[in-house]
């Protein structure tokens, strides 16, 4: 049961426009989201966070939206660049105590920028 | 800081051999985690350790699947015997903090 869902396998956005890249959870435990990038043949890197007292979190032309209601957030990436091509992994955290905590991931999303 | 080190990074095998795969944290970093990643369920949690000590092995699929800690500096993940529906990328990824993970680049197993 994927408790994390990234509906979307891909994205194509042109240089310069908006890349809006999905994310869903069924666990209302979660109380913190982070999204990662990966590029092919690396590891996942963290891009941004988002903890669920709030509903947005910016950082330069990334930022990320959190509907608790909705169980649904979104990373908003303006303007888009080529080198944001990648796989980009939604993740999401419970606060179940002690200073660290496991991460459940999406399937995550192709993004790719055609310049 | 040289970040997350796995070893080997590609790894080629035939079914029903063993295989080990290894993984040196961040220095400081008390947590560690195995992922494995493939196209039909992403990246999924195999096992995690806090202190050296295994918390949360529920993501484990099999017994054919073990993992050890020794010390602070080493993990291993092992695969005994190996079956072709392991092929995928193994992650391992080291934390101080909640928001702190820091993956390594990854072994690329093959099972043929």
């Amino acid at each position: 049961d994927q408790q994390v869902k990234q509906n979307s396998p891909s994205l194509s956005v042109q240089e310069g426009r908006i890349s809006i890249l999905n994310c869903d959870y069924t666990n209302s435990m979660f109380d913190y989201f982070l999204w990662y990038k990966k590029y092919p043949a690396e590891g996942p890197t963290f891009l941004i966070s988002i903890s669920s007292i709030k509903d947005k979190n910016e950082d330069g032309r990334f930022t990320v939206f959190l509907n608790k209601s909705a169980k649904h957030l979104s990373l908003h990436i303006v303007p888009s660049q080529p080198g944001d091509s990648a796989v980009y992994f939604c993740a999401a955290s419970t606060n179940s105590g002690g200073s660290n905590y496991k991460l459940t991931f999406g399937k995550g999303t192709l993004l790719t920028v055609n310049p | 800081d040289a970040g997350v080190i796995q070893s080997p990074r590609h790894e080629v095998t035939e079914m029903g051999q063993e295989v080990t795969l290894r993984c040196k944290p961040i220095s400081g970093h008390n947590s560690l985690f195995w992922y494995r990643q493939t196209m039909m369920r992403g990246l999924e949690l195999l096992i995690y350790f806090n202190n050296n000590v295994p918390i949360d092995d529920s993501g484990m699929p099999e017994d054919r699947f073990s993992a050890k800690m020794p010390n602070a500096s080493f993990s291993t993940l092992k695969i005994q015997p190996s079956e072709p529906r392991d092929s995928a990328v193994y992650f391992c990824a080291s934390s101080q903090r909640r928001y702190g993970y820091t993956f390594g680049s990854g072994t690329r197993l093959t099972v043929v």
